[in-house]
């Protein structure tokens, strides 16, 4: 199994572009979700996936949108990029248990970003 | 103020040394996460646990539910142990939330 998937590991981006940061993930795990690290605090939320069809903000969604088609793939999508978007984002994954999803965490490599 | 507070921030020892950080926090939790991510950057899960106390190889991980606390300790600390360790707790409601890390450096 290859686990959780991420690309691209590092991307650049001028304010104002748009891209999708990729993350897959073979384990059939329900709960999806992305943070972004950024120096001196915790991972912070920014969306997340219960299940195919179904996405909920977390706690810093302006500027990001997702969705989720499949049970594997929950693209994360800067739609104009700004500079304070220069972050290392993560994606993790999780088997649901009932509604507490109380699994393990799985994830991705990372991807750094820098909006210049 | 922190809904999950960590120390150390930052943690140097000599290898072979006994390790212990410290997780506090102060929301209604199901549990609690423990995670390590190393200067690459990967994260990788350590311990899930909501009670009591969980071992795996040289790691052990307690929990407190009355006292909101856990730690983790590190047996005879070696190099390779050199990460960030991350505490992360899931909300009664379900949210995650992070720490800031503890940054441990073994020195050899």
């Amino acid at each position: 199994n290859a686990g959780v998937t991420q690309t691209p590991k590092f991307q650049v981006l001028k304010t104002g572009q748009s891209m999708t940061l990729q993350c897959a993930q073979d384990m059939n795990h329900e709960y999806m979700s992305w943070y972004r690290q950024d120096p001196g605090m915790g991972l912070r939320l920014i969306h997340y996936s219960v299940g195919a069809g179904i996405t909920d903000q977390g706690e810093v969604p302006n500027g990001y949108n997702v969705s989720r088609s499949t049970t594997e793939d929950f693209p994360l999508r800067l739609l104009s990029a700004a500079p304070s978007q220069t972050s290392v984002y993560f994606c993790a994954s999780s088997r649901s248990q009932g509604s507490s999803y109380n699994s393990p965490l799985h994830f991705g490599n990372g991807t750094r970003l820098t909006v210049t | 103020k922190n809904e999950v507070e960590q120390s150390p921030q930052n943690l140097t020892a000599q290898e072979g040394e006994f390790i212990t950080i410290n997780c506090s926090y102060s929301v209604g939790i199901s549990a609690l996460h423990w995670l390590q991510q190393h200067p690459g950057g990967g994260i990788v899960s350590l311990f899930m646990l909501s009670s009591g106390k969980k071992k795996h190889g040289r790691l052990i991980a307690t929990i407190n539910i009355q006292e909101k606390h856990s730690s983790l300790h590190i047996t005879a600390s070696h190099p390779r142990d050199s990460a960030v360790y991350i505490c992360a707790v899931r909300e009664s409601q379900g949210n995650l939330i992070f720490g800031k890390g503890t940054k441990l450096s073994v020195k050899p």
